[in-house]
């Protein structure tokens, strides 16, 4: 039972190239989220997906997309990375929205 | 602006002194719910408080919620080194979980 499980790691991007976030969870959960967290900062929520085919802006959406694959998997991609996209990414679920949430070990993205 | 604000930023105790914490927010919540962050990890929750709950315990932890102030607080007793970590209160509003800024705490031997 390995909970939420996040890739990569680590990632280095150069301006302007793309890349997809992956999240896998396996405790049947029906909600998941994207959070990233800056520098001695809370978490902002980017997206979240209520339930398998829905998704829905959060509070800083502006450069990314998601896409809920399945009820597992949560995928979050940028399409063009900037400097400012630099942080660390966290996946968490919930067995319903706004329930107790379990998180992933993070990403840390840097774009140069 | 983010939903929920901890007070303080930062806080330095002693092991075995209570360390106490606040959250503010500013949107009617349907709970409110804590995390620890250890450094470089993903959170791991604490406890969750409903709305319509005033006071909650789970081992050394003691959370109140006052609706009416729109503020809860987290008390750890007994703090041990261990306890050492950075902790985020979160609101689930409209269904969406919100955090605050968080406050880093740090347990002295």
């Amino acid at each position: 039972n390995a909970g939420v499980t996040q890739t990569p790691k680590f990632q280095v991007l150069k301006t302007g190239q793309s890349m997809t976030l992956q999240c896998a969870q396996d405790m049947n959960h029906n909600s998941m989220y994207w959070y990233r967290q800056d520098p001695g900062m809370g978490l902002r929520l980017i997206y979240y997906s209520a339930s398998e085919g829905t998704t829905d802006k959060g509070e800083v959406p502006n450069g990314y997309n998601v896409s809920r694959l399945n009820k597992r998997e949560f995928s979050l991609r940028l399409e063009s990375a900037a400097p400012s996209q630099t942080s660390v990414y966290f996946c968490a679920s919930s067995v319903v929205q706004g329930a107790e949430a379990f998180f992933g070990q993070g990403t840390r993205l840097t774009v140069v | 602006s983010q939903q929920g604000e901890e007070d303080p930023q930062a806080l330095s105790i002693q092991e075995g002194e209570n360390a106490t914490m606040n959250c503010s927010y500013k949107t009617s919540i349907n709970n409110l719910q804590w995390y620890r962050q250890n450094s470089g990890r993903g959170l791991v929750h604490l406890i969750l408080i409903r709305s319509n709950e005033r006071e909650k315990h789970s081992g050394r932890l003691r959370v109140t919620l006052d609706t009416s102030k729109k503020s809860s607080s987290l008390l750890i007793t007994a703090s041990r080194a261990a306890d050492t970590a950075s902790y985020f209160c979160a609101t689930d509003s409209s269904y969406k979980l919100i955090f605050g800024s968080g406050t880093r705490l740090l347990v002295r031997p």
